[in-house]
């Protein structure tokens, strides 16, 4: 079946430098790619999407990119903050479908 | 107002208990999810409802049963729930297939 997998899954960075997770999807199907942040105890946010017809999207100090070739995408934050620190979970999703093919989640950690 | 609204915050049952989980959402949505998410896992869909009607049900056991009375609410009813069901229940909604989800706070409950 499909599957996502997402690499690392924890990451821990200094204050101020960039982190990039990176996830892999199985179904070439798949045209949406959104981004979820959960931190500790709380809901998980939607922080950036991609469709298969972009290959880079930006928002601030967050983009994503998407290698359709390859099937991989990827979040890049730079310019790392401590409240930055959560678990990321990258997915996947295919036309006309309500399912989401999550990724196993990257524990992100920035160090003050 | 864009959020998901989740009631209750926590819970606890008896396996022998019956109780509720109540989703509420006010952003015309009409797709509207219930997953359940284990400790540094990502959510696991449950079931979805799309305009009202259940579209998708993920094999989940009869002790689980969800209800969609109207298009802004979501519940699910819990019966004769085991231990091993104790975990984050997490509500969302969606404009249509494969567009962002909003996710409610979720609701912990623990069977005892």
């Amino acid at each position: 079946g499909e599957n996502v997998e997402q690499h690392p899954s924890t990451l821990s960075v200094q204050e101020g430098d960039s982190a990039v997770i990176k996830c892999t999807y199985s179904d070439s199907a798949s045209n949406y790619f959104p981004w979820y942040k959960q931190e500790l105890g709380k809901r998980p946010q939607l922080i950036i999407d991609i469709r298969s017809n972009v290959g880079e999207k930006k928002d601030q100090r967050i983009a994503v990119t998407l290698n359709k070739t390859a099937k991989h995408f990827s979040l890049h934050i730079t310019e790392t903050q401590p409240e930055d620190s959560a678990v990321y979970f990258c997915a996947a999703s295919s036309p006309g479908t309500y399912k989401y093919i999550f990724g196993t989640g990257t524990r992100l950690k920035v160090l003050a | 107002d864009t959020e998901v609204t989740q009631t209750p915050k926590h819970l606890v049952m008896g396996m022998t208990n019956k109780k509720s989980l109540k989703c509420e959402q006010h952003m015309g949505h009409r797709a509207m999810y219930w997953y359940k998410q284990k400790a540094k896992k990502p959510p696991e869909l449950m079931f979805v409802y799309s305009y009202e009607k259940l579209s998708i049900n993920e094999s989940v056991p009869s002790r689980f049963s969800p209800e969609c009375p109207n298009s802004s609410l979501l519940n699910l009813h819990l019966h004769a729930l085991q231990p091993e069901d104790s975990a984050l229940y997490l509500c969302a909604s969606s404009q249509a297939p494969d567009y962002e989800q909003y996710f409610g706070p979720g609701t912990r409950l623990t069977v005892t």
